[in-house]
């Protein structure tokens, strides 16, 4: 069964400061892997995903994220945060099972950010 | 737009009442989920549906119940058999099997059981 596993329950950056949150997946084979964003009481976006190809994938309000097969990472990163940045990110793995997409999620990190 | 509605935003309820969360999509997705998310806990699984007159259960089944009559729509029934209702409740669509499983998803319903 695949698993997904977010270290940091929260973490704090300051305003213009790099981020970057962790992610490890167990899966058997190559996974489908996502990064959601949630604002407080809200649904999730997806921030980007990878299936295959180019290993750093570009997503949405200037994320990117890298998978690294031999770490079993998908690693979210962004080079300057900006207060709007400041949520709950979940990391998720998917994978084909009886003709369906299971994905399952990791338990998030919350993101504050600071002036 | 296309999206995902759902409704009501906010229900509270007494113990021992069953109540039904909608969950409407103009995506013309196959496929639609519910998610319970609790603080710590992330997103698990309640039930899920690939076609209409079709859905399996997910992972925290127990005490829930759905029905798909209609493509566009997937409500989901929390039964005085949950033991533990109170939660935030997440209904997400997504494109036919073998797609890419990408996830749509609405912006909740918070039931809380007075």
């Amino acid at each position: 069964a695949q698993s997904v596993t977010q270290p940091d329950i929260h973490i704090t950056v300051s305003e213009g400061a790099s981020l970057e949150l962790r992610c490890n997946y167990s899966y058997g084979a190559t996974p489908y892997l996502f990064w959601y964003v949630q604002s407080p009481g809200q649904g999730l976006q997806l921030l980007l995903k990878y299936f295959s190809g180019d290993t750093l994938v570009q997503g949405i309000k200037g994320f990117e994220a890298e998978f690294k097969r031999s770490q079993s990472s998908f690693n979210l990163r962004k080079p300057s945060v900006h207060w709007s940045d400041a949520a709950e990110y979940f990391c998720a793995v998917g994978a084909l099972s009886g003709g369906y997409q299971k994905v399952t999620f990791g338990i998030g990190t919350k993101l504050q950010v600071i002036p | 737009d296309g999206g995902i509605t759902q409704s009501p935003k906010y229900l509270f309820r007494k113990e021992g009442q069953n109540v039904t969360l909608s969950c409407e999509q103009n995506l013309n997705h196959d496929a639609m989920y519910w998610y319970r998310q609790d603080p710590g806990q992330g997103l698990r699984l309640i039930y899920y549906s690939q076609i209409v007159n079709d859905f399996q259960k997910g992972d925290i089944a127990e005490g829930y119940s759905v029905s798909r009559e209609k493509k566009e729509s997937f409500p989901l029934t929390v039964t005085s058999a949950q033991k533990n209702p109170t939660a935030f409740y997440l209904c997400a669509s997504s494109t036919p099997t073998g797609g890419t499983g990408e996830l749509f998803f609405g912006e909740g319903s918070r039931l809380t059981v007075l």
